[in-house]
C-alpha cells in the first residue's frame, strides 16, 4: 500500500535560517505529491504539489522536487520567517482503480517553530 | 475565496452516543472526503463520496460510520455509537471536477468522547 515517511519534529529554527523537511514515499504507480500546511487553529492548506517526476512545486518561497529515483519530495525554504511556524504534512495520492477517488495518504507531520 | 466549512468546531459526547459532524463543501465541487487525525498521529483517510455514493473507504470506516449528502450543500459524517478511540480531529475536504488533484480542507471538528 501507499505510505509517506517524514522527518520527526519538532523543528526549531531562528528567523532567516534554511529549512529542510525530509519526505520519502512508497506507492504503487505514479503518485502525485503534496505538501500541506496547518497553521495553529486552522485546517490543512495546500502549500505546493508536483504531479510527475522531476517536477518542482513552489509557493511562498517553499520548494520541493519530485525525485522518482529516491522516492523523495523534500521541502525546502531558504530563509524562514516567524509566520512560517506551523505543522507541515507531506502527502501523496494515486487514482483509485478508475473511480478517481484520489484519496490522500499523509505523513505524520512536522511541527516547525521559528523564533525571532 | 470559497472555502470548506465545518460545524461544530468542538463536540463533546458520552461514549455510546451518536454524533453527526457537518461539512459544507465548496459549492461546485463534486468529490467529498472525510479524514481524521488522532492527537499526535497522522491524518488518516476515512471515506470518499461522489455522485451520492461512497467511492472508496478505509478499514477505519466500519459499520459505525456513515456519510450522507442530505441536500445540495451539506455533507455529514455520522458515528452511531461513539467509542473512546473515536476522539480525534475530523477533517472534511472537497475537490472539483477541474482540479482533480487538489483537495480543499475545512478547519476540522474536534470530537471528544468521554
Amino acid at each position: 500500500g501507499n505510505s509517506v515517511t517524514q522527518m520527526e519534529g519538532p523543528v526549531t529554527l531562528s528567523e532567516e535560517a534554511f529549512l529542510t523537511i525530509n519526505c520519502t514515499y512508497t506507492a504503487t504507480g505514479y503518485p502525485s505529491l503534496f505538501w500541506y500546511v496547518q497553521y495553529p487553529g486552522e485546517g490543512l492548506q495546500l502549500l505546493l504539489k508536483a504531479t510527475k517526476a522531476d517536477d518542482k512545486g513552489s509557493n511562498k518561497g517553499f520548494e520541493a522536487t519530485y525525485r522518482k529515483e529516491t522516492t523523495s519530495f523534500h521541502l525546502e525554504k531558504g530563509s524562514v520567517q516567524v509566520s512560517d511556524s506551523a505543522v507541515y504534512f507531506c502527502a501523496l495520492s494515486t487514482p483509485y482503480s478508475g473511480a478517481g477517488s484520489y484519496q490522500l495518504t499523509f505523513g505524520k507531520g512536522t511541527k516547525l517553530s521559528v523564533i525571532p | 475565496e470559497p472555502e470548506v466549512t465545518q460545524t461544530p468546531s468542538h463536540q463533546v459526547t458520552q461514549m455510546g452516543q451518536e454524533v453527526i459532524l457537518r461539512c459544507v463543501p465548496i459549492s461546485n465541487h463534486l468529490y467529498f472526503y472525510w479524514y481524521r487525525q488522532i492527537l499526535g498521529q497522522k491524518v488518516e483517510f476515512l471515506v470518499s463520496f461522489y455522485n451520492n455514493e461512497i467511492s472508496e473507504k478505509s478499514e477505519i470506516f466500519d459499520d459505525q460510520f456513515s456519510v450522507e449528502r442530505p441536500d445540495g450543500s451539506n455533507f455529514t459524517l455520522k458515528i452511531r455509537s461513539t467509542k473512546l478511540e473515536d476522539s480525534a480531529m475530523y477533517f472534511c475536504a472537497s475537490r472539483g471536477p477541474a482540479s482533480y488533484n487538489e483537495q480543499f480542507f475545512g478547519p476540522g471538528t474536534r470530537l471528544t468522547v468521554l
